[in-house]
């Protein structure tokens, strides 16, 4: 079963900053936090991902709380290509371990 | 990042029939895995494709069912057999390279009549 929670859809309006939550309240030390998204038609998207500080790429930014036992995905300047299926995914660093996906947040950019 | 490419990318299968898919990864990767994501579902891993052996099936899938090739450390290959219709979904292949992150192909629309 995943160990994340997420809420199932979200509006954003295009232009505006995306925040997607995620909730992971079993998290353990070793277990860093994935995003993934996947666009209509296509495979999942490898986003960002996270141990305990906060990390930023081109793509997006990962904001994880100090006690981690939730984070926020955040879109800077949503287009409407953002328009997806967003996954939480937590994991721990053991190279056998798999990811689970669970149902994810769908996000709609509107114009 | 690993390019993984999956072909077919779409296909319509007869009932009973059996149709395998092959991936493709652009550079040597450590592992390789099968999901499988079902018409508004998530995605389910089928198995992990493991290089010189039998693949290791998740709890629900057998290797009667979904037969796993892994030649060598860029290419796989997953064997849907004796499809039913409870079969259409799209099967997706991803790669870990020496990261913990991992990487998928666009996918493979199965589609049983």
């Amino acid at each position: 079963d995943a160990k994340t929670t997420q809420p199932p859809s979200m509006d954003c309006a295009e232009g505006r900053a995306a925040n997607l939550p995620c909730n992971h309240s079993t998290i353990s030390g070793n277990e860093y936090v994935y995003w993934y998204r996947q666009i209509h038609s296509q495979g999942p998207q490898y986003i960002i991902h996270g141990l305990k500080n906060n990390e930023t790429n081109e793509m997006a930014s990962l904001i994880i709380t100090e006690d981690r036992k939730s984070s926020t995905l955040i879109l800077p300047h949503a287009t409407l290509r953002d328009t997806a299926v967003y996954y939480c995914i937590v994991r721990g660093d053991n190279y056998g371990q798999n990811f689970v996906f669970g149902p994810g947040t769908r996000l709609s950019v509107l114009p | 990042s690993a390019v993984i490419s999956q072909k077919p990318s779409r296909d319509i299968c007869q009932r009973g029939t059996s149709l395998t898919i092959q991936c493709q990864v652009d550079s040597q990767v450590t592992m390789m895995f099968w999901y499988r994501q079902q018409p508004g579902q998530s995605l389910t891993l089928i198995a992990t494709a493991n290089q010189g052996s039998e693949a290791t099936y998740e709890s629900g899938f057998v290797i009667d069912k979904f037969p796993i090739s892994r030649p060598n450390l860029t290419f796989s290959t997953l064997t849907v057999s004796n499809m039913s219709p409870e079969d259409s979904s799209i099967y997706l292949c991803s790669a870990r390279g020496s990261g913990n992150t991992i990487y998928f192909g666009e996918g493979s629309w199965l589609t049983v009549v």
